[in-house]
């Protein structure tokens, strides 16, 4: 079966320092893999796509970056961090055709 | 673009049943997809429908209506640890291939 794992769960960091999030998946090959950020208490917001090795789509022009060195591994990252970078990011995996979403546990994140 | 309106808050009675409706405005769709999530926790999969009509899974039933953009879920029996954040998503072209979009979350709260 498939897995998705996420990590750090939590995280506090200083204004300006970088920050590195790394999402894996098992159990399956080539998915499509996704990063979004939830605000408290609202919905999710699409940040990072990868649909191949290498091949990443941003969905929201900010500080923050990501990557996919290998095919099951998907890192969010940015340089320098900003207050509203606080949030809680979640990394999901889908397969092929119109098979759900499945997402990791996310990591929350606190700027101070 | 899309956009999904839910209902902010729902209270419910333990054992009774409620109802979460959705509706959509889309540019493109392939389906309405239902997610739980715990305070604290990730999103889960719920349910997918594609199709116009009734789903159901154990306690939980999803329903989608195509021809007026708008679908439910509905949950029976309710038991406290039903107590959670449901998002309604659309799932249309994007991302590559597929893309998910969710609306703001209707938080349940189950009372004795």
């Amino acid at each position: 079966s498939q897995t998705i794992h996420q990590w750090p769960a939590t995280l506090v960091q200083p204004v300006g320092s970088p920050l590195s999030l790394e999402c894996t998946v098992e159990g399956t090959s080539n998915p499509n893999l996704y990063w979004y950020r939830q605000a408290a208490g609202r919905g999710l917001q699409l940040l990072f796509y990868s649909v191949g090795i290498g091949q990443i789509s941003s969905e929201v022009p900010q500080n923050l970056s990501a990557s996919r060195p290998q095919d099951r591994q998907f890192i969010l990252s940015s340089k320098k961090l900003l207050l509203s970078d606080s949030g809680f990011y979640l990394c999901a995996w889908k397969g092929d055709s119109n098979q759900p979403q499945h997402f990791g546990d996310g990591t929350r994140l606190s700027i101070l | 673009g899309q956009s999904l309106e839910q209902p902010s808050e729902v209270t419910a009675v333990e054992g009774a049943i409620v109802q979460i409706n959705c509706t959509y405005q889309t540019s493109g769709f392939y389906g309405l997809s239902w997610y739980q999530q715990h305070d604290g926790g990730a999103p889960t999969f719920l349910s997918y429908n594609a199709l116009d009509g009734l789903e159901e899974t154990g306690r939980f039933s999803s329903f989608l209506s195509r021809s007026d953009s708008y679908g439910y879920l509905l949950l029976q029996e309710l038991q406290m640890k039903d107590s959670a954040s449901y998002f309604c998503a659309v799932l249309g072209p994007g991302a590559g291939s597929y893309q998910l979009t969710f609306g703001k979350g209707t938080k349940l709260s189950v009372i004795p």
